[in-house]
């Protein structure tokens, strides 16, 4: 089975601290997302990564910033926490479109707080 | 511009009784299509996909979706609902070799014991 972790399940920081959420996945996926979850408004894009050190934006990047220097880990980093980021912060793999089984595979979450 | 429906913000069925999510889809091309659960508290968990052939696509846990290309639809159904289905479901498309996911806000599933 596919198994994508997360580094933490809750987090507490400030407002202004530098925060790392880590991800790895065991599949050797070619892709990597981070999402961020609030309730009405499903799930959005922050970043993703097709390949290491290749990243893309997704839909909401402001504020956020990614890193992808091995295949299997993909890290986002909210560089200045603020309340506003306060969410629950999903991260997913998939193989390349095309090949057979390239549906998303998502790890547990990491449900962030900024006070 | 390609996008994913979910008309129901939350669905209520009988313990017993058979159930329906429904997802309508636009995409250029070809779609993939793929329903998704998530239970509280926890990531989402892949249920079943439609990539090519047999429209009736069966899943994990009993569900099963039936795609409608001329209805451009791709509804989640269960013959049986059980408690344990209370979850958000989540529909999500991509055309072609996209690798981003195109996903809908999601539909609260509640079963009634």
């Amino acid at each position: 089975d596919v198994k994508v972790t997360q580094s933490s399940r809750y987090l507490v920081k400030r407002t202004g601290e530098k925060v790392f959420l880590e991800c790895v996945q065991d599949m050797d996926h070619e892709n990597m997302f981070w999402y961020r979850q609030d309730p009405g408004l499903g799930l959005r894009l922050i970043y993703f990564s097709y390949d290491v050190k290749m990243k893309e934006k997704g839909d909401i990047p402001e504020g956020y910033s990614v890193s992808r220097e091995k295949k299997e880990r993909f890290s986002l980093i909210l560089e200045s926490a603020s309340t506003n980021q306060t969410s629950m912060y999903l991260c997913a793999s998939s193989s390349t479109p095309g090949t057979v089984g390239y549906e998303q595979y998502f790890g547990p979450g990491t449900r962030l707080t900024v006070t | 511009a390609q996008s994913v429906a979910q008309p129901e913000d939350q669905v209520n069925v009988a313990e017993g009784n058979p159930l329906t999510v429904k997802c309508t889809y636009s995409v250029s091309g070809n779609p993939y299509l793929f329903w998704y659960v998530q239970y509280p508290n926890r990531g989402l968990q892949f249920l079943l996909k439609y990539i090519t052939g047999d429209n009736l696509v069966k899943g994990s846990y009993g569900f099963e979706a039936e795609f409608n290309k001329s209805q451009t639809s791709f509804h989640l159904k269960k013959p049986s609902a059980l408690v344990s289905d209370s979850a958000l479901y989540f529909c999500a498309t991509n055309a072609g070799n996209n690798r981003k996911l195109i996903w809908g806000l999601g539909t609260s599933l509640g079963v009634n014991p």
